[in-house]
């Protein structure tokens, strides 16, 4: 089975403009969660989308914005792009909502604003 | 404010010996813990977890001991190899809880490098 598959896995932006970062799920996971890690961090949760409904959305400003399509596949949205927000965007899937089923994570999309 | 700190940006460790990474955490509403593993240019590998009901447990090289009183986590590899020589980041969250379901808070992670 393919695990966690991001795209794409490289990135470079202006600031001020938008960026869509891509998931694909594990076959029959219906969570994704988005994670943000900045250099020297540990991952910052971004959103939690179970069943394409919005279940959790961590401490980020409104400029991110997220979506989970019927094949359980997200997308992540950042307007308005600031330096600040070069990192790596994680995405992690489970087969269910809650934590205490493993969480499979992607490679990630290296982001850099410049 | 950090509610999961791992105090210990790096570890270095002689294969064979025991490898011992610590966590720490402020939030005594927190009752699910994991470990995950990282090398570069890949995602997180979840590697253990342990529930607050318990303060052992164990998977192969892997042991992870919770002190709830002490609001600490350690994570033990015996033997450690070379190739257990990642980024290991301890992680907390709160099982069922309906604000935020699939947060999991991060520490800033260890680097362990285990020389041959």
């Amino acid at each position: 089975d393919a695990g966690v598959t991001q795209s794409p896995t490289h990135l470079i932006k202006t600031r001020g403009q938008q960026v869509t970062l891509r998931c694909s799920p594990i076959s029959g996971h219906k969570s994704v969660s988005w994670y943000q890690q900045v250099l020297g961090q540990g991952p910052q949760f971004i959103f939690q989308y179970y069943e394409k409904e919005e279940r959790g959305r961590g401490n980020f400003p409104d400029r991110f914005s997220a979506r989970q399509f019927p094949n359980y596949s997200s997308e992540l949205n950042v307007n308005a792009l600031l330096l600040g927000d070069s990192a790596l965007y994680l995405c992690a899937s489970r087969r269910g909502k809650v934590m205490n089923t493993e969480a499979f994570f992607g490679q990630g999309t290296r982001l850099t604003v410049v | 404010d950090q509610q999961v700190k791992q105090n210990s940006p790096s570890l270095s460790v002689q294969e064979g010996r025991i490898s011992i990474l610590n966590c720490d955490y402020t939030n005594s509403m927190f009752d699910y813990f994991l470990w995950y593993k990282k090398y570069p240019a890949e995602g997180p590998t979840f590697l253990i977890s342990i529930s607050s009901i318990k303060d052992k447990n164990e998977d192969g090289r892997f042991t992870v001991f919770l002190n709830k009183s002490a609001k600490h986590l350690s994570l033990h590899i015996v033997p450690s190899q070379p190739g257990d020589s990642a980024v290991y980041f301890c992680a907390a969250t709160i099982l069922n809880y309906g604000g935020s379901q699939g947060n999991l808070i991060f520490g800033k992670g260890t680097k362990l490098s285990v020389k041959p």
